[in-house]
């Protein structure tokens, strides 16, 4: 069964600083990830996801994450945060021809001035 | 742009009421989903509709009914509400294969008292 951890369940940083949210997954077998970005009182909006090719993917609002084989990892970063990236970010992992996304328990980001 | 409709937004039901949360897609998605959101457990698939006319279970089915309505329409029913229940209940759509991820509706909030 495929599984997601997210190593951190909340991340505090200061405005204008780069943040780092971990994820990692168990498969051995190919893979598709996203993340994943929840406001307050909202639904899950796509960040960015990894089908193949390029290991850096770059998403919306400046994100980008690094797909890692060998560490099977696929982590977010942002050189920069703003106050308006105070949210919950979800990791999701899934295989070609799977039916369904498994979801990480998510990372709440707390960006502070 | 509509996308993933959920009705209610909000919801408290005494235990052993029972109700249904419905979704709409405008999208013209073949598959659809329901998960539950809970603190510190992140999103976990209750059950699914691949195609019009399937349905699946998920992780957490217990105490739950589906149903495809066609293919625009996917509803959640709560037979007897338990307080275990309470949570917030997300629909969720795709186009088919997963490498597009989701579209998410807004979310319910539904608390059993």
């Amino acid at each position: 069964a495929q599984s997601v951890t997210q190593l951190d369940s909340q991340v505090p940083v200061f405005e204008e600083a780069p943040v780092e949210l971990r994820c990692n997954y168990s498969s051995s077998v190919s893979v598709y990830l996203f993340w994943y970005v929840q406001y307050p009182n909202q639904g899950l909006q796509l960040l960015l996801k990894y089908l193949s090719g390029s290991t850096l993917v770059k998403g919306i609002n400046g994100f980008e994450a690094e797909f890692n084989k060998s560490q099977t990892s696929f982590h977010l970063r942002k050189p920069s945060v703003h106050i308006s990236d105070t949210a919950e970010y979800f990791c999701a992992v899934t295989h070609p021809g799977y039916s369904t996304l498994t979801f990480g328990k998510g990372t709440m980001l707390l960006v502070s001035p | 742009n509509a996308g993933v409709t959920q009705t209610p937004k909000f919801q408290v039901l005494k235990t052993g009421q029972s109700m249904t949360l419905q979704c709409a897609q405008d999208m013209n998605h073949n598959s659809m989903y329901w998960y539950r959101q809970d603190p510190g457990m992140g999103l976990r698939l209750i059950y699914y509709s691949a195609s019009e006319g399937t349905t699946d279970k998920g992780e957490v089915p217990n105490g739950y009914n589906v149903s495809r309505l066609n293919k625009r329409e996917f509803s959640l029913r709560l037979e007897s509400a338990a307080p275990s229940q309470t949570s917030v209940y997300f629909c969720a759509s795709s186009a088919g294969t997963t490498s597009n991820g989701y579209t998410f509706g807004s979310g319910t909030r539904l608390t059993v008292v």
